[in-house]
């Protein structure tokens, strides 16, 4: 039974940068495609982006292009999310997930337990 | 971007009675080569990460009751919870994966009345 730990909640200040990790147990790792989804407080789920281990190959939504850095290290299982000049509204849960092979190709099957980011000054 | 717009934003319903959550999408999420629609259910108790509940629109996942069925096709899906339980009081959110980016509806809130 696979199992996705996260990292611990963070407290930043705006314009400062926050890296979550997503460390996977129990189960096979690298060919799974990873997504990262985040919920502000009181709101709907926002996917972000995510990765194609298979190929290495990372996929971000536009909104958070040139902000968002999304990577994996196979040999420790975890796959890293890495948010930018944050501001106010990126307070948020973030979630990882496990997908398909790739990105489009199955639901999200496996979640994480959520990191709490704030941002404040 | 594949928009998707789910209704009503929240739903109350008696204990034992039938609760149906519509998700309509911008486009159709069905890939004709294998005949699958690339939709996806969720649902969200408070404090707690989403649990999937059903993909290719209608497939629940393993230890999902069979009290919760997905139905629909091309731009119109269904979650239907046939007989409501206190313990299927949560949020439910549909999602599209036939293209990215993903996108979810804007969650529906399912209480009792």
């Amino acid at each position: 039974q696979v199992q996705l730990v996260q990292s611990g909640a963070e407290v930043k200040k705006p314009g400062s940068s926050v890296k979550v990790s997503c460390k996977a147990s129990g189960g096979t790792f690298s060919t799974y495609a990873m997504s990262w989804v985040r919920q502000a407080p009181g709101q709907g789920l926002e996917w972000m982006g995510g990765i194609i281990q298979t190929f290495g190959t990372a996929v971000y939504a536009q909104k958070f292009q040139g902000r968002l850095t999304i990577s994996a290290d196979e040999s420790t299982s975890t796959v890293s999310m890495e948010l930018s000049s944050l501001r106010s509204d990126d307070t948020a849960v973030y979630y990882c997930a496990r997908g398909g092979s790739t990105l489009t190709n199955d639901g999200l099957d496996v979640w994480g337990q959520g990191t709490t980011v704030t941002v404040s000054s | 971007d594949i928009v998707m717009t789910q209704s009503p934003d929240s739903l109350a319903v008696s204990l034992g009675e039938r609760a149906t959550i519509n998700c309509k999408s911008s486009r159709s999420v069905l890939d004709s080569s294998n005949n699958r629609e690339y939709l996806a259910w969720y649902q969200q108790k408070p404090g707690q990460p989403p649990k999937l509940l059903i993909h290719w629109a209608s497939t629940r996942e393993s230890g999902v009751p069979d009290r919760f069925s997905g139905s629909g096709s091309g731009t119109d899906f269904t979650l239907t919870i046939s007989s409501l339980q206190a313990e299927d009081v949560a949020d439910y959110y549909c999602q599209q994966y036939y293209s990215s980016p993903l996108t979810f509806g804007g969650g529906t809130k399912v209480e009792i009345k």
